[in-house]
C-alpha cells in the first residue's frame, strides 16, 4: 500500500518567509509525527498527533512553528518567519495506534531558507 | 549527556567482517527501543524493534541490556549493500509515549 507522502520535496524561501509542508500518513493510521533532522544529526522530534489532537508538542523549537491535523489524516506544519536555522529535512511518520509502534516515515522535505 | 548517544563512526569493514554499533539512554524509564537504517538522503526506515529477549533477523541481531542501559546491534557477514547510517531511537514512557529519541546515527561503509 501506499506509504506516507510528504510535499514539497524541496522547498527554498527567504528568511522571514513563511512555509507550508504537508504530510499525508499512511491511511488509517491515527498517530502522526514531525521530526526535523539537521545534517549529521538523528531526527529530533517536534509533534505528536493522536487523531485531530496535538498529544505531544514538546519539540516544537517556539512560537514561530505550528501543526495542525484538522480531519485526523493529513497534517501541515507551518512555519512562520523563517530564519536560516530552519533549514533541515522535515520528516513526517505515522504509525497505527500510537506509542510503541513501529513508526514509517516519509521521503522528508528539505527545507532550504536563504 | 544527550539522551541517547551512539559513536558516529565512522565503521569502515570489509565484505564478510562482524560488526557491532552500541547505543546508550539515559532514560531509565525508556520502554521501546528501536534501530532503522537511513541511506544517504532518504527517509529513516525501521531495521529492527528490540526487545529484552533480544531478536535475530537473518544476519542482524539486537540485544537490549536495562541494567546498562544500552542497546546494540549486531551485523554478521556484512554486505555492499549494508552501507548506510543506522540509527537507534528510544521511546519513553508516560507523558514522552509515542516521541522517538534518536542518536545521531553511526555510519558504516562496507568496502570490497
Amino acid at each position: 500500500g501506499a506509504g506516507v507522502s510528504q510535499t514539497p520535496s524541496n522547498k527554498v524561501t527567504e528568511k522571514g518567509k513563511y512555509v507550508e509542508l504537508r504530510c499525508d500518513p499512511i491511511s488509517g493510521h491515527t498517530a502522526l509525527y514531525w521530526y526535523r533532522q539537521s545534517l549529521g544529526q538523528g531526527p529530533e522530534f517536534l509533534i505528536y498527533f493522536q487523531g485531530t489532537g496535538a498529544a505531544d508538542d514538546s519539540g516544537l523549537p517556539n512560537d514561530r512553528f505550528f501543526a495542525v491535523r484538522p480531519e485526523g489524516s493529513v497534517s501541515t506544519l507551518k512555519i512562520q518567519r523563517t530564519e536560516r536555522g530552519d533549514s533541515a529535512v522535515y520528516l513526517c511518520a505515522s504509525s497505527r495506534s500510537g506509542g510503541g509502534e513501529t513508526q514509517y516515515f516519509g521521503p522528508g522535505t528539505r527545507l532550504l531558507v536563504l | 549527556r544527550k539522551e541517547v548517544e551512539q559513536d558516529p563512526g565512522p565503521f569502515n569493514v570489509p565484505e564478510g567482517a562482524t560488526v557491532a554499533f552500541n547505543c546508550t539512554y539515559s532514560n531509565s524509564a525508556s520502554q521501546s527501543f528501536f534501530w532503522y537504517r537511513q541511506d544517504c538522503r532518504k527517509e529513516p526506515k525501521l531495521l529492527m524493534s528490540v526487545y529484552s529477549s533480544g531478536n535475530e533477523d537473518g544476519r542482524f541481531t539486537a540485544q537490549l541490556n536495562r541494567a546498562s542501559q544500552y542497546i546494540s546491534l549486531l551485523i554478521r557477514d556484512s554486505k555492499l549493500s549494508d552501507s548506510a547510517t543506522y540509527l537507534c531511537a528510544v521511546e519513553a514512557g508516560g507523558t514522552s509515549y509515542g516521541k522517538l529519541t534518536f542518536g545521531q546515527g553511526t555510519i558504516l561503509t562496507v568496502h570490497p
